[in-house]
């Protein structure tokens, strides 16, 4: 099983509210991310969690706070985000010890298409 | 920092025709992954080439990396309307994160 499971698939939200996006793998894996993406451009990092810590935050402003509650689990909250924000937000999962390590590859969730209004 | 450039950013094809995108790292890598994005989709692994002069083939797709391990190419032969989508090499450096190149829009026509 190669699957990572993102929830929700589509989202709307204003600028003021609340919202977290949710990610899920079983494949064991111990590094997980959150990427952004936006029409016509590579996937752009934002965080990574390896072993449950997080390890990378690529100066992502602090409207998008990460989480990750087990191995399993990955929680993107997001509050007060901004209309630029409107993005495809990927979750990819790889094995673990850095994607330098051979094997260490990536597989990515479907994806939560997030339009902020 | 670690820059990968793609070329070219789009390509439109007739069906039957081979296609090639190209990746060029501004450092040596440790490896090379390939993803294929379907139009509406999300990135989809495809390989990893390690070695220098690695070639891998999967049936008519043909992936080399350079013997300097800083470029990689990806080769359709005889594109099919399924091969419709963008493509996108990430280099790895040490214990680094991917660097995605921009991609190869390539779009096939029947």
């Amino acid at each position: 099983d190669t699957e990572v499971t993102q929830t929700p698939k589509h989202l709307v939200m204003g600028m003021t509210n609340k919202k977290s996006l949710k990610c899920e793998q079983h494949m064991g894996h111990r590094a997980m991310y959150w990427y952004k993406q936006k029409a016509k451009k590579p996937p752009e990092l934002m965080f990574v969690y390896s072993y449950e810590k997080l390890s990378i935050n690529e100066s992502v402003p602090s409207r998008f706070s990460p989480e990750c509650p087990n191995s399993s689990l990955l929680n993107l909250h997001l509050h007060a985000l901004q209309p630029e924000d409107s993005a495809l937000y990927l979750c990819a999962s790889s094995q673990g010890g850095g994607p330098g390590e051979t094997g260490d590859t990536q597989y990515f969730g479907p994806g939560t298409r997030l339009t902020v209004l | 920092g670690q820059q990968v450039m793609q070329i070219p950013q789009y390509q439109h094809v007739q069906e039957g025709e081979d296609f090639t995108t190209y990746c060029n790292s501004s450092t040596t890598l440790s490896n090379i992954q390939w993803y294929k994005q379907r139009p509406g989709g999300h990135p989809v692994f495809l390989i990893q080439l390690v070695k220098s002069g690695e070639v891998k083939k999967q049936k008519r797709l043909t992936f080399q990396f350079g013997e300097a391990k800083k470029n990689s190419s990806l080769h359709i032969t005889a594109t099919q309307t399924t091969d419709v989508g963008t493509y996108f090499c990430a280099g790895a450096s040490g214990y680094s994160t991917l660097t995605f190149g921009k991609g190869t829009m390539l779009l096939v026509s029947p």
